[in-house]
C-alpha cells in the first residue's frame, strides 16, 4: 500500500521567518511527487518533481525531491501571513496494467501558521 | 475558463436519504477522480475514471457509485446515506495518459453533513 508522511503536523512561525516542510514516501512504481496549498477551499498545484535532485522554484516558495532517500522537502523563505495554509503532499504511481494514472496518495498535510 | 464545477455547495442529508454530487470540466482531460477528505485524515480517493466509459475503486469506495457520464462528466452517489460519510467532497480531473504527467485540478468541493 503507497504511503506518504508529512512532518510536522502543524506549525506556527513569525512573519519573515524561513520553513522547511517534510515529505517521505513508499510508494511502488514511482511517477512524481506534488506539493498543492490548501487555503479555505480548493487545494492548489504548487510543484510536481519527477526527477532527484533539481530544484523546483516559484518566487519564495522552493522544492526537491531526494528518490533515493525517497522524501521531498518545501521551503518556504521570507514567510508572510498569506502563507498560512495546510501544505499537502501527493505521489502519483504508474498504474502498469491498462494504463492511466490511478490518482494521487496524499499525506495528511502540514498545517502552517504565520504570525505577524 | 470556469475547470472543474462541483455541485451543490452544501447538502444535509438525513441517514438513508440518496443523492448525486455532479462534477464537470471544462479542459478536456481525461481522468478525473472523487476524494474525500476528513480532518486529520487528508485526502482520500473515493473512485477514478482513467478515460471516459471506465471506473475504478479508489481507496474508500464502500457505499458510493460513480458514473462518467461523458468526457465531460463524472458524478458520485451516495445510495443511503450515513454519518461516516460525513465529509468534504472533491472532484478533480487530469490529462491522465500513460505517457502525459501533470497535476490534478480541483473542484471547490461539496461540505456534506448527514444527520
Amino acid at each position: 500500500e503507497d504511503k506518504v508522511v508529512q512532518s510536522p503536523l502543524s506549525l506556527v512561525v513569525h512573519e519573515g521567518d524561513t520553513v522547511t516542510l517534510n515529505c517521505s514516501y513508499e510508494v511502488t512504481n514511482f511517477r512524481s511527487l506534488l506539493w498543492y496549498k490548501q487555503e479555505k477551499k480548493a487545494p492548489t498545484f504548487l510543484f510536481m518533481l519527477t526527477s532527484s535532485g533539481i530544484e523546483k522554484k516559484s518566487g519564495r516558495l522552493s522544492s526537491i525531491l531526494d528518490k533515493k532517500e525517497l522524501f521531498s522537502i518545501l521551503n518556504i523563505t521570507a514567510t508572510q501571513t498569506g502563507d498560512s495554509a495546510v501544505y499537502l503532499c501527493a505521489v502519483e504511481a504508474y498504474v502498469l496494467s491498462g494504463g492511466g494514472a490511478d490518482g494521487l496518495t496524499f499525506g495528511k498535510g502540514t498545517h502552517l501558521i504565520i504570525q505577524p | 475558463n470556469a475547470g472543474v464545477t462541483q455541485t451543490p455547495k452544501f447538502q444535509v442529508l438525513k441517514t438513508g436519504q440518496s443523492m448525486t454530487l455532479q462534477c464537470a470540466q471544462d479542459m478536456n482531460h481525461n481522468s478525473m477522480y472523487w476524494y474525500r477528505q476528513d480532518p486529520g485524515m487528508g485526502l482520500r480517493l473515493i473512485y477514478y475514471s482513467a478515460s471516459e466509459g471506465t471506473t475504478d475503486k479508489g481507496e474508500v469506495p464502500n457505499g458510493y457509485n460513480v458514473s462518467r457520464l461523458n468526457k465531460r462528466e463524472f458524478s458520485l452517489r451516495l445510495e443511503s446515506a450515513a454519518p461516516s460519510q460525513t465529509s468534504v467532497y472533491f472532484c478533480a480531473s487530469k490529462p491522465g495518459t500513460v505517457s502525459l504527467v501533470g497535476p490534478l485540478h480541483f473542484g471547490n468541493g461539496t461540505r456534506l453533513t448527514v444527520t
